[in-house]
């Protein structure tokens, strides 16, 4: 079974311009996530995911959007970059959106913003 | 609100020999799962492995296992006999309905693995 694939692998933006990032769960995987990870402030939680539904948000602002298609696929949107939001993106998938589900990690896509 | 305390920002441990790694937790529920990630320097999030506040026996994969007292709020991470590629970076995280279902994480754990 394919694992979580995110593309692209790396990018890098200049301030003021916006970024896709896009995420494929693994097949069957209803929920995804997304999370920075930056040195100086560890894995932050972004949003969440489920049938294409926003269920919960982290504490970015509205700069930072995304979206589930109807295959489960994802998609977050980052307009008018700063230089704080280099970082690695990482979207993780699950089956449902329960305490139990194992979330699992795609490999990140590292945004670089000059 | 809850919240993941790892104290160790790094630990050395000799090949072939066990390590603890510590995570404690803070929470007001009383249903919520634990996790164990490994993230190796190329990056991606490696599931280790997995513990349901209501599970009464220790969850153990492999060569991993997890210490959980509840009683305490901890969920150490014991690693035995260890290998060269387990040099990482360690995770604890918690999945909770307080949090809204939101998985948050620890600072993380950077684990050398001496030949």
């Amino acid at each position: 079974k394919a694992g979580v694939t995110q593309t692209p692998r790396y990018l890098i933006k200049t301030r003021g311009q916006q970024v896709t990032l896009s995420c494929s769960p693994i097949s069957g995987h209803r929920s995804v996530s997304w999370y920075q990870q930056t040195p100086g402030q560890g894995l932050q939680f972004l949003f969440e995911y489920f049938s294409e539904t926003q269920r919960n948000k982290g504490n970015f602002p509205g700069r930072f959007s995304g979206r589930q298609f109807s295959n489960s696929r994802s998609e977050m949107n980052v307009s008018t970059l700063e230089l704080g939001d280099s970082a690695l993106y990482l979207c993780a998938s699950s089956l449902r959106d329960s305490l139990t589900d194992t979330q699992y990690f795609g490999p990140g896509t590292r945004l670089t913003v000059l | 609100a809850q919240k993941i305390t790892q104290t160790q920002p790094g630990m050395f441990v000799q090949e072939k020999e066990a390590v603890t790694l510590d995570c404690t937790y803070d929470t007001s529920d009383q249903s919520y799962g634990l996790f164990w990630y490994k993230q190796p320097s190329s990056g991606e999030m490696i599931f280790l492995i997995y513990q349901g506040s209501y599970d009464e026996q220790n969850a153990t994969e492999g060569r991993y296992s997890l210490n959980f007292q509840k009683a305490r709020k901890s969920a150490n991470l014991v690693i035995s006999a260890s290998q060269l590629g387990d040099s990482a970076m360690y995770f604890c995280a918690m999945r909770g309905s307080a949090g809204g279902f939101k998985t948050i994480f620890g600072a993380g754990t950077r684990l050398f693995v001496k030949a």
